[in-house]
């Protein structure tokens, strides 16, 4: 089973700062990962896919970057619509499992 | 656009069996490509698939919770279900609905679901 290690697990940050979250494959999974966003009350909304495309109507601030087993998400200035719980998720090969991280919340300083 | 709209029982008793079922307007369950998918989230933690499949039929669980799970699709009422046997306080969560993309390229493959229903919270308890 390929686990998915997030970190930090807590970020602290002030609007306008940049975000860095980090998404560790136990194994490599090539580009294929995607990362959620989460806030209270409401579903997941898919943010990027295959490690660095921008979902439709997600804004050009988040992007997404990496392969292998190192993965980021990146917002260049955030929002306060951006404080939330991030999640990477992946599938494995066989037998065919979706797994997800454990989350980064990210908090207003 | 696509939506998607979770229904069933708020609270099943411990033992007993629990029903979701998933309806998706705005377009057809039988398109091709798309696969649709079951995920919940305990209160207060983190998101865990539960199965997977394909208007066709072709399913895919997860092995932890293989043995207690059943995904079917009713096409001709665009819907598609879950049922999770023997529910324990631990099965407690919000389960959501999903259409999602699933294949295999380069060597390795890849899922992700997009969108998603809004959600439902199951509470088992007597």
């Amino acid at each position: 089973e390929i686990v998915l290690t997030q970190s930090p697990a807590t970020l602290s940050l002030s609007p306008g700062e940049r975000a860095s979250l980090s998404c560790r494959a136990s194994q490599s999974i090539h580009t294929h990962l995607a990362w959620y966003q989460q806030k209270p009350g409401q579903a997941p909304r898919l943010l990027i896919y295959d490690a660095s495309n921008r979902a439709t109507g997600i804004p050009a601030r988040f992007s997404g970057s990496g392969s292998g087993t190192d993965f980021a998400l990146t917002i260049s200035s955030l929002e306060p619509e951006d404080f939330a719980v991030y999640y990477c998720q992946q599938r494995s090969n066989w037998p065919p499992l979706i797994t997800f991280g454990q989350g980064t919340r990210l908090e207003i300083k | 656009q696509l939506q998607l709209q979770e229904s069933g029982p708020g609270l099943v008793k411990p033992s007993e069996t629990l029903s979701l079922t998933c309806t998706v307007s705005g377009g057809s369950i039988s398109s091709s490509y798309h696969y649709w998918g079951w995920i919940r989230q305990p209160p207060g933690k983190g998101l865990e698939w539960i199965a997977s499949m394909y208007y066709s039929g072709s399913t895919y669980y997860n092995p932890s919770l293989k043995s207690r799970v059943t995904i079917s699709v009713d096409t001709s009422n665009n819907q598609f279900s879950l049922k999770l046997t023997s529910v324990t306080a631990a099965d407690t969560a919000v389960y959501y609905c999903a259409k999602h993309v699933w294949g295999c390229s380069g060597g390795s493959c890849y899922a992700w679901f997009d969108p998603w229903g809004q959600g439902t919270l199951v509470t088992v308890s007597s």
